[in-house]
């Protein structure tokens, strides 16, 4: 079975504090993503990346950074919190090489607190 | 642009069927999925359909396109308890490649006694 695990799955920060969140695949899948949720807006996207070092915007960028340096771990940080960032992140891999059916794999997520 | 709508509720009785909508923007789009979220836990994918079929079956599961109306629905015969949860619906528009999903904001059901 494939496994996505997340580092925490609850987070309590203060405003302005630099927070990490990691995320790791088991499948040696090339693209990895992160998403945060949020209720009535669904799942919208932050970064993806495609490859090691590799990275590219989603549609929801600003306030956050990534980084890929091995292929099983990809991390997303908030250089400074604020509130508006308090959300459920999920972190997401997908294997290529089949097209569209290919599916992506989530983790359970980590709900993230800023006070 | 691309967007996709769903209705955010849905309660049924047990052993009743349901129905879970949804509507989306993207005409050139590839692929839709069902997604289903768990409490607590992430994302799983249910089921998908190729954008060129009208309807796939898979067990208590049923999808029907239409593609002229963009509207996607899921069915769950013989709904559970175990069915509660949120569930998304997706599509793989076109123009993003393999990499770009767009969610739905989810559809809560709950299933009553």
């Amino acid at each position: 079975d494939v496994k996505v695990t997340q580092s925490s799955r609850y987070l309590v920060k203060r405003t302005g504090e630099k927070v990490f969140l990691e995320c790791v695949q088991d499948m040696d899948h090339e693209n990895m993503f992160w998403y945060r949720q949020d209720p009535g807006l669904g799942l919208r996207l932050i970064y993806f990346s495609y490859d090691v070092k590799m990275k590219e915007k989603g549609d929801i960028p600003e306030g956050y950074s990534v980084s890929r340096e091995k292929k099983e771990r990809f991390s997303l940080i908030l250089e400074s919190a604020s509130t508006n960032q308090t959300s459920m992140y999920l972190c997401a891999s997908r294997p290529v090489g089949t097209g569209g059916t290919d599916t992506q794999y989530f983790g359970p997520g980590t709900r993230l607190t800023v006070l | 642009g691309e967007d996709v709508e769903q209705s955010l509720f849905l309660s049924v009785r047990e052993g009743d069927s349901s129905v879970i909508n949804c509507t989306y923007t993207d005409s050139s789009s590839t692929y839709l999925y069902w997604y289903k979220q768990e409490p607590g836990a992430g994302l799983q994918l249910l089921t998908y359909i190729f954008s060129n079929m009208d309807m796939k079956q898979d067990q208590r599961l049923t999808v029907l396109l239409n593609k002229k109306d963009k509207h996607l629905s899921l069915r769950i015969a013989d709904t559970q308890t175990g069915d509660s949860a949120i569930y998304f619906c997706a599509e793989r528009p076109f123009s993003g490649g393999y990499n770009k999903l767009i969610f739905g904001a989810g559809t809560r059901l709950a299933v009553h006694p």
